[in-house]
């Protein structure tokens, strides 16, 4: 079936970074963008940024500029996610979703999320 | 950025009940307005796309309507499974955002 697989969940210290992998299966994947959202403890969906797939082009959130790194490995469908210079408040689940019909539409399939504490 | 509120912040309901979630732009998004649910422990799950249209998956008790600033999501009649958390989110303009949430909860 059609799904995004997410790595496992992880503590990670100030400063460090994060790296989040999200395998897509049953479905062409560089045909869809590839979104990351996440989401802080009882808090709501905040946006990060998408990855073309075909291409590798990126379009990251202003708030994550110069943090935030999105690549993908077509070969074995696979997209990535990096944040760096993590703070306590970059404690989230971190999600990676598919685009259904463009760069910029509706999340149709949504990995299982990614528990990220950051703390010293 | 286009902000999004939703309206309540909790709506409490019993089963069998209507619905009506609220959801405002803060500026014109047209039709480009989407509806999840998230359940406790999972990722949002689409369910409505271009403010009307339902997504696979979902039954006729849920609906969606609205158009530049003023959104809303109805449900019909409550089923125990609809308890959630809704939220909205735009994808007219960058960033792409989301409201707050709505909760509805079991009265």
């Amino acid at each position: 079936q059609v799904q995004l697989v997410q790595s496992g969940a992880g503590v990670k210290k100030p400063g460090a970074s994060l790296n989040v992998s999200c395998r897509a299966s049953g479905y062409t994947f560089i045909a869809y963008y590839i979104h990351w959202v996440r989401q802080a403890p009882g808090q709501g969906l905040e946006w990060m940024g998408w990855i073309n797939p075909n291409t590798g082009g990126t379009n990251y959130a202003q708030n994550f500029q110069g943090r935030v790194t999105m690549t993908r490995d077509k070969s074995i469908s696979t997209a990535y996610m990096e944040l760096t210079r993590l703070r306590s408040d970059d404690t989230a689940v971190y999600y990676c979703a598919r685009d259904f019909r463009g760069s910029a539409d509706a999340f149709d399939i949504w990995g299982q999320g990614t528990m990220v504490t950051v703390s010293s | 950025e286009i902000v999004l509120t939703q309206s309540p912040a909790t709506l409490s309901l019993s089963p069998g009940e209507r619905a009506t979630l609220s959801c405002r732009a803060s500026q014109s998004v047209r039709t480009s307005l989407v509806w999840y649910q998230q359940k406790p422990g999972q990722a949002p799950r689409l369910l409505i796309y271009d403010a009307s249209n339902r997504a696979t998956g979902f039954p006729a008790r849920f609906s969606g309507s609205g158009s530049g600033t003023d959104f809303t999501l109805t449900i019909s009649s409550l089923e125990p499974e609809d308890f959630a958390v809704y939220y909205c989110q735009q994808r007219s303009d960058w960033p792409i955002t989301f409201g707050q949430g709505t909760r509805l909860e079991i009265k």
